[in-house]
């Protein structure tokens, strides 16, 4: 059983490149999720999407966009890497939106130079 | 917006002692989440609790839902190597359905 899978797993960028960090979910999962890492401040929510063919912004969406691909897959793309992105990148999927428990992938560890 | 604040950030602790955490709000919280991250993974969730006064125990953890809705307690007993990692609370921002993450605690077991 995979859950969620990301890749890549490092990243590192020159600033001002473009990447997409890929997300895909084994469980079915109706919502899906993107959060940043960095230390000291938890888990902040990037973007997310309640369903298929939906997506929203949460707390730090500038400098970011989403695609729902498929109900299965959601990608998040950075088309100017900034220093500031440096970050761990985590996707997390959950059956519905607002359910308590959301299962994470291993992370993305970019470093933007 | 809303913050969640835990304490302590990190700890030293012995094997085999007893560990104390928590998660404060300063608004009202309808669900509190308690997750774990090992190091280089994504967080799991622990334990989920819904309802003020709730107590709730998976194996050596205990977490407790406080009664003013505005905070959340974990506690570790008998700590062990494996309980390394850091522990986040989560909870529902106020009206909607997005999930807020706590600062962590940090938790180191000397052997």
């Amino acid at each position: 059983n995979a859950g969620v899978t990301q890749t890549p797993k490092f990243q590192v960028l020159k600033t001002g490149q473009s990447m997409t960090l890929q997300c895909a979910q084994d469980m079915n999962h109706n919502s899906m999720y993107w959060y940043r890492q960095d230390p000291g401040m938890g888990l902040r929510l990037i973007y997310y999407s309640a369903s298929e063919g939906t997506t929203d912004k949460g707390e730090v969406p500038n400098g970011y966009n989403v695609s729902r691909l498929n109900k299965r897959e959601f990608s998040l793309r950075l088309e100017s890497a900034a220093p500031s992105q440096t970050s761990v990148y985590f996707c997390a999927s959950s059956e519905w939106f607002g359910a308590g428990e959301a299962f994470f992938g291993q992370g993305t560890r970019l470093t933007v130079v | 917006g809303q913050q969640l604040n835990q304490s302590p950030q990190s700890m030293f602790i012995q094997e085999g002692e007893d560990v104390s955490m928590n998660c404060t709000s300063s608004s009202i919280f309808n669900t509190w989440l308690w997750y774990k991250q090992d190091p280089g993974e994504g967080p799991v969730l622990l334990i989920a609790l819904y309802k003020a006064g709730e107590l709730t125990s998976n194996g050596r953890l205990t977490a407790q839902f406080g009664i003013t809705r505005k905070d959340s307690f974990l506690n570790i007993s008998a700590s062990i190597p494996s309980d390394v990692g850091i522990y986040f609370c989560a909870g529902p921002t106020s009206g909607t359905y997005k999930y807020i993450f706590g600062t962590g605690t940090r938790l180191k077991v000397l052997a």
